[in-house]
């Protein structure tokens, strides 16, 4: 099936440092990444959509000038957080959207837990 | 505009139980709806869905119907294991923009 990975799984900074996450997708080709971020028992908040070849689009309320957001291939997309905060620390998640498995079908990275001291 | 809201948890239960937890949403236009769970350390992974209303969306003994009239899509299965405990996401994804809205989950936890 569909694999999404994520790099880091679990990352410790300190504030101030940048921090960039990978997102592949392992056996599939996405046009279409998605970057989520979820807080403890809460929902995910869709923070931007990536497309390959172009800039993201973000949503409203996210700062694009400190969530860095590149998709450099069809496979790869990437998240930096730049001049980190303890407030950013948090659990990051992408997704991918696999055109083979239907409109909209996407598969979910397991995540990478941020944390900033 | 989209949103989902779901039960709160968490949710207990004992093994073969009988499980519902409640979805409705808020959505323009026509939506698809979805069911992920997420397992202990791992990502979300799809347990079903449905793209039209009235269609049933199941998997592994879980079901869900598209209720539009409602707007619900309930997660529903009759017996539940151990194994089924895990978070429990509703959401939803509306045309254009092939964006996902997620409900904030809900945490089942299964006992022997």
């Amino acid at each position: 099936g569909a694999v999404v990975s994520q790099h880091p799984s679990w990352v410790i900074c300190k504030s101030g440092t940048s921090v960039k996450i990978e997102c592949r997708s392992l056996d599939f080709q996405a046009t279409t990444m998605f970057w989520y971020r979820q807080f403890p028992k809460q929902s995910l908040m869709l923070m931007a959509t990536s497309n390959e070849g172009s800039k993201a689009t973000y949503e409203q309320g996210v700062e694009k000038d400190k969530f860095l957001i590149n998709h450099a291939s069809l496979t790869l997309s990437t998240l930096t957080v730049t001049s980190a905060h303890p407030e950013d620390s948090s659990f990051y998640i992408c997704s991918a959207n696999h055109l083979a498995g239907g409109p909209g079908e996407q598969y979910f990275g397991p995540g990478t837990r941020l944390t900033v001291t | 505009g989209n949103s989902v809201t779901q039960m709160e948890g968490p949710v207990t239960l004992s093994e073969e139980a009988f499980l519902t937890i409640n979805c409705t949403y808020t959505a323009t236009g026509y939506p698809s709806l979805f069911w992920y769970v997420q397992y202990p350390g791992e990502g979300l992974q799809l347990l079903l869905k449905a793209t039209k209303a009235d269609d049933k969306g199941s998997n592994k003994g879980f079901e869900a119907t598209y209720r539009k009239e409602t707007t619900s899509f309930h997660l529903e299965k009759g017996s539940v294991q151990v194994s089924d405990s895990a978070v429990y996401f509703c959401a939803l994804r509306n045309y254009p923009g092939n964006q996902f809205y997620f409900g904030t989950g809900t945490s089942l936890t299964v006992i022997p």
